[in-house]
């Protein structure tokens, strides 16, 4: 089975600008959750989807939105970039089975802000 | 909620040498305890995890870790490391009602030296 995929890898933007990352999970994967990971902040959670739905949410601003699609892709938005948006991305997705299960993470989208 | 505490953000040892991660965690509700290795520039690669049973679990690459649940800790170790071991390794919780949300410590950067 492929693993994760997250487009794009490098994405450089501006401030004020917006930006869309998507993230393909494994195959038959429902869950999908998304992770900013940053030298000061270490990871951190954003929010999770689970059948098109947003099932949890970190302690991020409203900027920071996500969607996911019927076939279990997900796309994270955040509009109005700020400098501090910059940061490693990260996709995890997970079979979701109801009882025990793993998260599986994806190389990440690495997003610098200038 | 939960958290996560590594006690050490950088641990330099020589190849050969026994290396211990300590990881202390902090919940109200029964939980996972993962630990995942990440690379320069990399996803994460889930080393091992600890779900029930058996309080002494063994990952990949010669990891282990022990479930001590007195003392709230689940602590990495590796007998014998290599070069190719150095990266940062991160320990994670996420409740078992609720695994799609995982809480992250700050990392430890292992360090192996020839």
């Amino acid at each position: 089975k492929a693993g994760v995929t997250q487009t794009p890898r490098y994405l450089i933007k501006t401030r004020g600008q917006q930006v869309t990352l998507s993230c393909s999970p494994i195959s038959g994967h429902r869950s999908v959750s998304w992770y900013q990971q940053t030298p000061g902040q270490g990871l951190q959670f954003l929010f999770e989807y689970f059948s098109e739905t947003q099932r949890n949410k970190g302690n991020f601003p409203g900027r920071f939105s996500g969607r996911q699609f019927s076939n279990s892709r997900s796309e994270m938005n955040v509009s109005t970039l700020e400098l501090g948006d910059s940061a490693l991305y990260l996709c995890a997705s997970s079979l979701e089975t109801g009882g025990v299960d793993t998260q599986y993470f994806g190389p990440g989208t690495r997003l610098t802000v200038l | 909620a939960q958290s996560v505490t590594q006690l050490d953000s950088q641990v330099p040892v020589f190849e050969e040498a026994p290396v211990e991660l300590r990881c202390n965690y902090s919940s109200s509700v029964s939980v996972y305890l993962f630990w995942y290795v990440q690379y320069p520039n990399q996803g994460l690669q889930l080393l091992l995890k600890y779900l029930s049973g058996s309080t002494l679990v063994k990952g990949i690459n010669g990891f282990e870790a022990e479930f001590n649940k007195s003392q709230t800790s689940f602590h990495l170790r590796k007998p014998s490391v290599h070069i190719s071991d150095t990266a940062e390794y991160l320990c994670a919780v996420s409740r078992r009602t609720n695994a799609g949300k995982s809480t992250f410590g700050d990392g430890t950067t292992l360090t192996v030296k020839p």
